[in-house]
C-alpha cells in the first residue's frame, strides 16, 4: 500500500516570502503521479500542481513550483511570494493508475498560515 | 460546466433518520468517489464508481449506501448513522484512464454533516 507523509502539521511565512512543504512517499510502483492540493477555509479542493513520476522536470505552476526527487521519494512544495490567500490546508496526493479509476491517497497535510 | 456540484452544504440529522446526499457533474467523467474527512484530517476514500459500477468500497459500515444511478450523479444514503459519522463528506470525479494524462480530481465543496 501506498503512504504518504507530511512531517509539518503547521507553518506560517510572512507575506511576500518563500515557504516550502514537505512530503514523502513510499510506493513500489513506478509508474505514478503526485499532487498538492489547497483546502481554504471555503472546504473545497482544488489543485495546485501536478508531477508526473516518469518526468524528470520539476513542475511550475506560476508561484508554486515542486521539487521531486524520485529516487528519495520525496516531494516538496515551494510557494515563493505567499499571499494572504495562500493560507490553507495543503495537502500532498499520491495517484496510482488502477483499471478504469484512480486511486488517490493523501497525506495528513501542513496547515500554512501567511502573516500580514 | 467545470464542476462538480454537491447537496446539501449542511445536513443535521438524528440518528433514526434517513438522509441522502447527493453530487453531480456534467463532465463525461467516469469515475465518482466518496471520501469522508474529519476535522483537522485528510480525506479518506469510501467508493469508488467507475463506469456506473461500484469499484472499491474500502470497508465503509452497511449504514452508508451508495448509488450511482447514471455516469453524472452520484449518491450517498444515509442510515441509522452514530455521531461519529459526522463529518465533511466530499464527492470527486476523474476523467477515464488516459495514459499520461491524469489531472487528479474534480473535487465539490461538500457536505458538512452533523449526527446527534
Amino acid at each position: 500500500a501506498q503512504t504518504v507523509t507530511q512531517s509539518q502539521p503547521e507553518m506560517s511565512v510572512q507575506e511576500a516570502e518563500t515557504v516550502t512543504l514537505s512530503c514523502t512517499y513510499d510506493t513500489s510502483e513506478n509508474n505514478y503521479y503526485l499532487f498538492w492540493y489547497k483546502q481554504p477555509p471555503s472546504r473545497q479542493m482544488i489543485l495546485v500542481i501536478r508531477q508526473e513520476a516518469y518526468k524528470q522536470q520539476n513542475a511550475t505552476e506560476n508561484r508554486f513550483s515542486v521539487n521531486f526527487q524520485k529516487a528519495a521519494k520525496s516531494f516538496s512544495l515551494k510557494i515563493s511570494d505567499s499571499q494572504l490567500g495562500d493560507t490553507a490546508m495543503y495537502f500532498c496526493a499520491f495517484m496510482k493508475l488502477s483499471g478504469d479509476y484512480n486511486d488517490m491517497r493523501f497525506g495528513a497535510g501542513t496547515r500554512l498560515t501567511v502573516k500580514p | 460546466d467545470t464542476e462538480v456540484t454537491q447537496t446539501p452544504k449542511h445536513l443535521v440529522m438524528g440518528m433514526t433518520n434517513k438522509k441522502s446526499l447527493k453530487c453531480e457533474q456534467h463532465m463525461g467523467h467516469r469515475a465518482m468517489y466518496w471520501y469522508k474527512q474529519k476535522a483537522k484530517k485528510p480525506p479518506e476514500l469510501m467508493f469508488v464508481y467507475s463506469y456506473e459500477k461500484l469499484s472499491i468500497n474500502e470497508s465503509v459500515p452497511s449504514r452508508f449506501s451508495p448509488e450511482c444511478p447514471n455516469s453524472s450523479l452520484l449518491n450517498l444514503h444515509l442510515h441509522a448513522l452514530q455521531p461519529e459519522d459526522s463529518a465533511l463528506y466530499l464527492c470527486a470525479s476523474s476523467q477515464d484512464l488516459l495514459p499520461g494524462l491524469p489531472h487528479g480530481y474534480t473535487f465539490g465543496s461538500g457536505t458538512r454533516l452533523t449526527v446527534v
